[in-house]
Formats: C-alpha cells, structure tokens, sequence
C-alpha cells in the first residue's frame, strides 16, 4: 500500500524553537506539499516542490521554509516556532504534472502545538 | 487570490437522509473539482471527483453535481450513513496553470446520526 509517512505525529516545541517536520513518500511522485490545517480555515497551502531542490511558495510561506534534497523526502522547518504555528500539518504528494493528474495523497499530519 | 467558497460549515443528518454540501468558485480557468474524505485522525483522502465537460458523476452513494454557469457544485451523499461522518473538503484547480495546485474549500464537518 503506497503511502506518505510523517515521522511525528504529535510535537510540542517552546517559543523560538528550530522545528523541523518531515515527510517520505514511496510513490516516486515528482511533486510534494505541505498544508496547515486550521478550524473554519480548512487546507491552506504553505510551500510545494515540483522537483528534488526545487520549491515554490504557496499561499501562507511566511514562518516556513522546505527543503528537498532527495525526491521523496519533503522537510517542513519552523525557523523559530511562534504560537500562532500551532496547528496541524499535513503532508501530500501527487504524480508528474504532464498526467495531469492531481490526486493528492496525504500522510496522517502532525500536530505541533507551540507554547 | 483564488478561491473556493463551502457551505454548510457543518452537517447534522439522520441515518438514511440525503447529506448536500455546496461549492462555489470564482476562476473560470478551474476545471478539475475534486472531493476529499477526511476521518478523525487521518488525512484526506479522495472521494470523488469531476471535470466541467459533465453535469453529474455518481460513484455508488455519492454524487458530485456540476453547474458551470453558475460556478458552483455540489456533493450529495444518499441514504447517509454514521461511518460518512467525517469532515469533506471541496477544492478547484486549472490544469493550464499550476495543474497540481489544488485550491481547498473550508471544509464541512458531517454528522449522521443513527
């Protein structure tokens, strides 16, 4: 069974905390992303990576930076984890862009509360 | 920005009624609509999907309908049952453009009483 795995399901980190979230696909799939999920927010996008050392902002990137430095693992790191980051994240990936497919398959998330 | 706008922000349904959750968008350009599936817990997970050239797709319970002119959709869930309780996101994307970037409504937590 394919999948996308989050090594930490549940993290609580002080304020000005070095986060670090990360993801492994098994799927080969070229494209990778990370969203936070919020109540009455719902899925909001922060980064993606369309390619190993490749990655593009999403909508809310500000806080976050990635890293992928092999295809199938897509790191999430909280330069200095804030508050306001606490959340869950949630990891997917999806096949190359030219099937034009986009079904995203998702890991479990990891919730990190911040204090 | 784009956006997809969902409504109801939660569901309460008794067993074997029809659940209906509605989607608006406002890109013209999208033309994959998606409906993912989430279980406390779990991540989401797709559940159904339809593209702009079809009106209506049912897969067994679920039916997605499509209104282009409009700019809305709709997923009906028939003959509800208490193990569809779980939240259900609606999303949009334009394959012309970034065709892997999907744009997620805000979800509807559903409820199916027994």
């Amino acid at each position: 069974d394919v999948k996308v795995t989050q090594s930490s399901r549940y993290l609580v980190k002080r304020t000005g905390e070095k986060v670090f979230l990360e993801c492994v696909q098994d799927m080969d799939h070229e494209n990778m992303f990370w969203y936070r999920q919020d109540p009455g927010l719902g899925l909001r996008l922060i980064y993606f990576s369309y390619d190993v050392k490749m990655k593009e902002k999403g909508d809310i990137p500000e806080g976050y930076s990635v890293s992928r430095e092999k295809k199938e693992r897509f790191s999430l790191i909280l330069e200095s984890a804030s508050t306001n980051q606490t959340s869950m994240y949630l990891c997917a990936s999806t096949r190359d862009r030219a099937s034009g497919a986009n079904v995203l398959t998702f890991g479990a998330g990891s919730r990190l509360t911040v204090l | 920005q784009q956006q997809v706008k969902q409504s109801p922000q939660s569901l309460i349904v008794q067993k074997g009624g029809i659940s209906i959750i509605n989607c608006a968008y406002e890109n013209t350009a999208f033309d994959y609509f998606p409906w993912y599936q989430q279980f406390p817990g779990k991540g989401p997970a797709l559940l159904i999907a339809i593209r702009p050239d079809v009106s209506e797709k049912k897969e067994g319970r679920f039916t997605i309908s499509f209104n282009k002119s409009a700019k809305q959709f709709s997923l009906h869930i028939m003959d509800s049952q208490p193990g569809d309780s779980a939240t259900y996101f609606c999303a949009a994307s334009n394959r012309g453009g970034s065709n892997y970037k999907l744009t997620f409504g805000k979800g509807t937590l559903l409820t199916v009483n027994p």
